[in-house]
């Protein structure tokens, strides 16, 4: 078990560009959570992957926001034009899948997104 | 709307003593409730999850419970440490729809 690994850890960039950030799950683990987190708040929860499929993804903040998990392996979220807004750390997470959607989540350290 | 409040931003405890937490929902009726510890500038860490059938869940100085009727969890922990000063968020968990509180910082003085 070497743990949810998200690279980079730091991202800055400039308002308008596009940003995307990877997720390499628990090598064992079906399902797999992107969250935004603000200063002073708890993780806010984006979309859901079980294996490939993307089984949630009303709550991505904007059509701006999109993430894929092409192979049930790592996952990508990806931000489209970005806005001073989206400044924030994006977290990912990890569960097993065996014994229902109950599961502990396994989170990375997440990725600090500044825009200038 | 649903709501989760954790019952206050921060809390200061000397060593050794208990320390207490509070995590109240409205609008939901989670299965599961869970308790996370997070670090600054660390993803938060699992501790202890509770079902909605069960009152009280235990774990080495932490200890859970989960009042469906009031919408109540507490979470505490004793004999507390320099090392449990942290911010210490509850989940609410029904399905694949997991929502945060916003987490209150522990800071346990020697």
């Amino acid at each position: 078990d070497t743990g949810v690994s998200q690279d980079p850890r730091h991202k800055i960039t400039k308002r308008g560009q596009n940003v995307t950030f990877r997720c390499d799950p628990i090598s064992e683990h079906n399902r797999l959570y992107w969250y935004r987190q603000t200063l002073g708040q708890g993780p806010e929860f984006l979309t859901y992957f079980q294996n490939e499929a993307q089984l949630e993804k009303s709550r991505l903040l904007s059509d701006r926001f999109s993430a894929e998990r092409p192979k049930g392996s790592f996952s990508t979220l990806e931000i489209q034009r970005t806005e001073q807004g989206d400044s924030a750390m994006y977290l990912c997470a990890s569960a097993t899948g065996a014994g229902g959607s109950n599961q502990p989540q396994h989170f990375g350290d997440g990725t600090r997104l500044s825009i200038l | 709307s649903q709501k989760i409040e954790q019952n206050s931003e921060a809390l200061n405890i000397q060593e050794g003593k208990t320390a207490t937490l509070t995590c109240n929902y409205t609008n939901y009726s989670p299965a599961y409730l869970q308790w996370y510890r997070q670090d600054p500038g660390r993803g938060p860490v699992f501790l202890l999850l509770i079902r909605e059938n069960e009152k009280e869940k235990r774990k080495e100085r932490l200890k859970v419970t989960f009042d469906t009727t009031l919408k109540q969890s507490l979470f505490h922990i004793t004999a507390s440490q320099p090392a449990d000063s942290a911010t210490y968020l509850c989940a609410l968990n029904n399905n694949n729809d997991m929502r945060f509180g916003a987490g209150t910082r522990l800071t346990v003085k020697p």
